[in-house]
């Protein structure tokens, strides 16, 4: 079966570049999709089709996807960025999502 | 906009049939696919299964054999049956649009509106 492995941390200063990679087998050949949650809420879309941000997504979120691995970049990185961030793709008719990435800021 | 809202028991007992139910306001339920999500206390996500609003459905295979999603489309809702549960099938319950994009010879899908979840415990 499809599996998507993300580092379990990731950690950034406030203002500099945040990466959170998503490895899985021919990845570049599926569509990525990302999404941010917060501590007890439900988690929202930052990212679809590998780099394309919903309405109300801030320009500082950004994706990209190639070969076996899709990446989230958050440039300019907030306090409030804090969160954690899984992958999804779509891979033998099932969703598929990665174990989770937590993005501390400090 | 779109709003789902997610309701059902908050406790469940072992060897026993998990119900759900997924309301669907802020616009109409047909002419999408809608999805359930669980998040297990502290783990990531992992997909249940999604409808179209005509009845057709895919599970995930692991869950497939407990599984049965079904759709009221007049009542703009969905619902989840999960049997069988045990302590492992304790999480948050998501409910969810699927979105789905064609991209010349591909397809996939994501999720693009998310309901706020609702804690589901399975204990005697």
């Amino acid at each position: 079966s499809f599996e998507l492995t993300q580092p379990p941390s990731v950690s950034v200063s406030p203002g500099q570049t945040a990466s959170i990679t998503c490895s899985g087998d021919k990845m570049g050949d599926e569509y990525a999709s990302w999404y941010q949650q917060k501590p007890g809420q439900s988690p929202v879309l930052v990212i679809y089709q590998d780099s394309k941000r919903p309405s109300g997504i801030p320009e500082r979120f950004s994706g990209s996807n190639s070969g076996n691995t899709a990446t989230l970049t958050i440039s300019g990185t907030q306090a409030m960025d804090e969160a954690d961030y899984f992958c999804q793709a779509w891979d033998s008719s099932t969703v598929v999502f990665g174990g989770g990435t937590k993005l501390t800021v400090l | 906009q779109v709003q789902l809202q997610e309701s059902g028991p908050g406790l469940v007992k072992p060897s026993e049939t998990l119900s759900l139910t997924c309301t669907v306001s802020g616009g109409s339920i047909s002419s999408y696919y809608w999805s359930w999500i669980r998040q297990p206390p502290g783990k990531g996500l992992e997909w249940i299964g999604y409808i179209y609003y005509s009845g057709s459905t895919n599970y995930n295979p692991s869950l497939k054999s407990r599984v049965t999603i079904s759709v009221d489309t007049s009542k703009n809702q969905f619902s989840l049956k999960l049997s069988s549960v045990t302590a492992a099938d304790t999480a948050v319950y998501y409910c969810a649009r699927q979105r789905l994009r064609f991209l010349e010879s591909a397809y996939y899908y994501y999720m693009d509106v998310w309901g706020k979840g609702t804690t589901v415990t399975v204990s005697s």
